[in-house]
Parts: structure tokens; sequence; C-alpha cells
């Protein structure tokens, strides 16, 4: 059963352009999400988080948001760049100590120059 | 800073062999995890630790064996390699449990294992 899912497996964006990832889940005990981003033969990287306290969280270019009633999150890219091409990862933690991360299949982003 | 260190990149082993793959980190962080990915899809974890002397088991832990003897060192084994055991295998460590925005997992390169 896949509690975290992100049915896009690829996506292209014009650089410049906004780029939309999403993910959804299902384990309503899930209160802490966070994406990753991984360049190819490199391990994943921490990039932006969101508790579910929160419906927005903004840094910089990269902007999460959170709508725990339709348990879906997006992650927003402004503007993309060349360097986003990657595989995003979405993860889900219910976070009152639990410290196992339940990730998603992962969304390759390309950015077309 | 090297942070989270993993031995070897590569290696093909034959079905039945054994093998350890080697974690490090220089961090100071007290939860170690390991993970794999196979092909399409997410990272599965496998084992984690809270601190040295304390393990316990992921969402995949059969066929593999961790210890944590140190708080840097994380080792992973495989006693008995089988074929559905080839994927690329990530360590990861943490200061803390709580994923919170300043202590998230950190993640090393991986280790591509394949099994023939």
């Amino acid at each position: 059963d896949q509690q975290v899912k992100q049915n896009s497996p690829s996506l292209s964006v014009q650089e410049g352009r906004i780029s939309i990832l999403n993910c959804d889940y299902t384990n309503s005990m899930f209160d802490y999400f966070l994406w990753y981003k991984k360049y190819p033969a490199e391990g994943p990287t921490f990039l932006i988080s969101i508790s579910s306290i929160k419906d927005k969280n903004e840094d910089g270019r990269f902007t999460v948001f959170l709508n725990k009633s339709a348990k879906h999150l997006s992650l927003h890219i402004v503007p993309s760049q060349p360097g986003d091409s990657a595989v995003y990862f979405c993860a889900a933690s219910a976070y009152s100590g639990n410290e196992k991360l339940t990730f998603g299949t992962g969304t390759r982003l390309t950015i077309i120059p | 800073n090297a942070g989270v260190t993993q031995t070897p990149k590569f290696r093909i082993l034959k079905i039945g062999q054994s093998m350890t793959l080697q974690c490090t980190q220089d961090m100071n962080h007290n939860y170690m995890y390991w993970y794999r990915q196979d092909p399409g899809m997410g990272l599965k974890l496998i084992y984690y630790s809270v601190g040295a002397g304390i393990t316990d088991k992921g969402e995949v832990p059969n066929g593999y064996n961790v210890s944590r003897s140190t708080t840097e060192d994380f080792p992973l084994r495989l006693e008995l390699a089988a074929p559905s055991q080839t994927s690329v295998y990530f360590c990861a460590s943490s200061y803390s449990g709580n994923p919170g925005p300043n202590q998230p997992q950190h993640f090393g390169d991986g280790t591509r294992l394949s099994i023939l």
C-alpha cells in the first residue's frame, strides 16, 4: 500500500516558467512533510518541509502548499532553472516522535532551456 | 565536512555471497538509517538506529542485519545475497528523530549493488 503517491513520473517545464510537483498521501497520521531533490549518482538532499499546522511554507524560489482536507501537497518552483532538473521525492512523517519517513516514488523534473 | 560517507559505491555479488555496506557520518548525529531504492520506486526503510547500541527494523528488514557500536558508524550486512536485493542502498543520518526544519535527514551518495 503506497501511503505517499507521486502520480506524475516525469514533468518537463520551460526555463523561467513555474514547475508544480504534486504529492498525495493516504495516512491521516502524517503531520510533517518534506521534499527532497536528487541528482543522478548522488543521495537525496533536503529541499523544504511543512508542518500540518501550516498550509504554506516558502524558501526563496521554492514554495510548498499543504491541503490537509484533500491530503495533498504541492511544490512550486518559480522561476524554474536548468539546475532544477532532478528527481523530486515527497516524504511524510508522523511528527510526534516518529523517526520514520515514508517516501513517494519521485517525479523527474526536466527544465528545458 | 564529509557528511555521510558510504563505501563501496558499486559492487557485484554472486548469489549466496555476503558483504557489508559501510556507512559513517561525522556530524555527531544520533539517528542513522538504511534505505533501499528499487527502480521507479521510492526509498524504503530497512533498519534504523536511534543511538549507539540501539537498532530497530524498518519496512523491509528481511535479509539484512545491522549493528551500531559507535555514533559514527552504521554498517549494513547482507548474509546470503539474493537477486531481490539488487538495489541502490542509501545511508542517512539526522540529529534527532523529529524531522523538524533544522533537522532533516542527510544522505550519503549510495551504494549500487547487483546480485547475479
